[in-house]
């Protein structure tokens, strides 16, 4: 079964604080994990990639954990613009000469961040 | 620039009225994905085009075709739709390739309602 789990929140923080959330996925053949944020009655939209070795772009820092097949963002002082759900998504092996197969989101993690 | 564009933003049918959304892209991606989404949950994969090789999910019903004319455009087609077919349906586009994270690019969806 495909599964890509998140806490669906809502985390609800002030401005500037730092707020991490967790993603589990089911599949251990999974190579590619992203992060995508949706604002309410948008598209998702591309936040960052995640690699093996964690990156971190400005204030989001995202960590894979291939082992335990978690995978976190960080966000550090948080900003009132930051108050979006949270999309962990994960492909789901390879299809179609190379292609990287299909992406399954999780339902996503809905952050709040108040003045 | 908008690079995956959807047409109409929001689109009401009746009841068993065929409907057709349309999804266009200027990034020249080879594979192009229908996602159904319904509130508080995760998009939901439909089927996906690499080229002209449709691939249906199992789970997607009949009821649910699509169309690749060119690289450029993707048409879902609804044959009967019923209440519980309303939605935002995203149309998303990515290169194919097996070993690196390659995102999606989402349109800006089409709302459905169905009266």
């Amino acid at each position: 079964r495909k599964e890509v789990e998140q806490d669906p929140g809502p985390f609800n923080v002030p401005e500037g604080a730092t707020v991490a959330f967790n993603c589990t996925y089911s599949n251990s053949a999974s190579q590619s994990f992203f992060w995508y944020r949706q604002d309410c009655r948008k598209e998702p939209k591309l936040l960052m990639s995640v690699y093996s070795s964690g990156n971190e772009d400005g204030r989001f820092t995202a960590q894979l954990n291939r082992a335990s097949q978690y995978i976190s963002l960080l966000i550090r002082d948080s900003k009132l613009s930051d108050s979006a759900t949270y999309l962990c998504v994960v492909n789901w092996g390879l299809n179609y000469g190379g292609s990287q197969g299909n992406l399954i989101f999780g339902k996503g993690t809905k952050l709040s961040v108040k003045p | 620039d908008a690079m995956v564009i959807q047409n109409p933003r929001y689109q009401v049918t009746q009841f068993g009225k065929p409907v057709t959304l349309s999804c266009s892209q200027t990034l020249n991606h080879n594979v192009m994905y229908w996602y159904q989404q319904k509130s508080s949950q995760a998009p939901k994969l439909l089927f996906h085009y690499y080229d002209k090789d449709f691939n249906n999910e199992a789970d997607t019903p009949d009821n649910f075709q699509s169309r690749r004319p060119n690289t450029s455009f993707c048409f879902l087609d609804i044959r009967s739709p019923g209440l519980g077919d309303a939605a935002m349906y995203l149309c998303a586009t990515s290169k194919p390739t097996g070993y690196s994270n390659q995102p999606q690019h989402f349109g800006d969806g089409t709302r459905l309602s169905i009266l």
